[in-house]
């Protein structure tokens, strides 16, 4: 157990609908990252935040948008879903600024992931 | 579990003994590195990363090694377990601190097979 959460584990939602993903990071971490990973693609890195900023951006569309609360936990929006983004999608927290900043480290505890299928 | 990415290369390796699993990656100004493991329906798990500006770093029964002249990262897993089966992706970093550019660029990953 990484000390990680995502809610919820499973989602099925139709094409055109909106979800929120949500992820509690470990006790203390100021960062979290959020991860798409599918079949076709592997895993992508999508966005990160830093103790509730926006500090990399990779590739995330523009139906997606993401933001860390002051409490620290962050959801992932998901709008005007498509087929093809139907994925396992994975947030992971940290306690160091990683891409926010230089020469730290990458280390980072993943969570469970949250498996959405379109339909 | 579910299977990540079924068309994987494939390392089989006796237990006991060390593996090294590969990597080439993209772009010789990248500042990081980094190794995950994947096991069956499980998230990543972080296991080591490296600067680029070395060519070494060892953690517990894990070496990993960077050659950037050819632009090649290698995972050197010693005594090889059969806890150490699992998809192993690695990833470069290329940072830019004062924009939000920064990215994380995941390999393909490379399934670890272990024969008792």
């Amino acid at each position: 157990d990484s000390g990680v959460t995502q809610t919820p584990k499973h989602l099925i939602t139709a094409t055109g609908q909106r979800v929120t993903l949500r992820c509690s990071p470990r006790s203390g971490d100021l960062s979290v990252y959020w991860y798409q990973q599918s079949l076709d693609q592997g895993l992508q890195f999508l966005i990160q935040y830093y103790n509730g900023e926006e500090r990399a951006k990779g590739n995330i569309l523009e139906r997606f948008s993401a933001q860390q609360f002051p409490d620290l936990h962050s959801e992932l929006n998901l709008s005007s879903l498509e087929l093809g983004d139907s994925a396992l999608y994975f947030c992971a927290s940290s306690p160091y600024p990683g891409l926010a900043g230089v020469r730290n480290s990458y280390e980072q505890y993943f969570g469970p992931g949250t498996r959405l299928t379109v339909t | 579990g579910e299977s990540v990415g079924l068309h994987l290369p494939t390392l089989s390796v006796q237990e006991g003994d060390n593996s090294i699993i590969n990597c080439a990656y993209s772009n010789s100004a990248s500042d990081y590195f980094i190794w995950y493991k994947q096991e069956s329906g499980k998230g990543p798990q972080f296991i080591i990363d490296i600067r680029s500006n070395m060519d070494k770093r060892q953690g517990q029964r894990v070496t990993v090694l960077l050659n950037k002249t050819v632009k090649h990262l290698s995972l050197q897993i010693a005594a090889t377990q059969p806890g150490d089966s699992a998809v192993y992706f690695c990833a470069e970093i290329n940072l830019l601190p004062r924009s939000s550019a920064s990215k994380i660029i995941f390999g393909s990953g490379t399934r670890l097979s272990i024969r008792p």
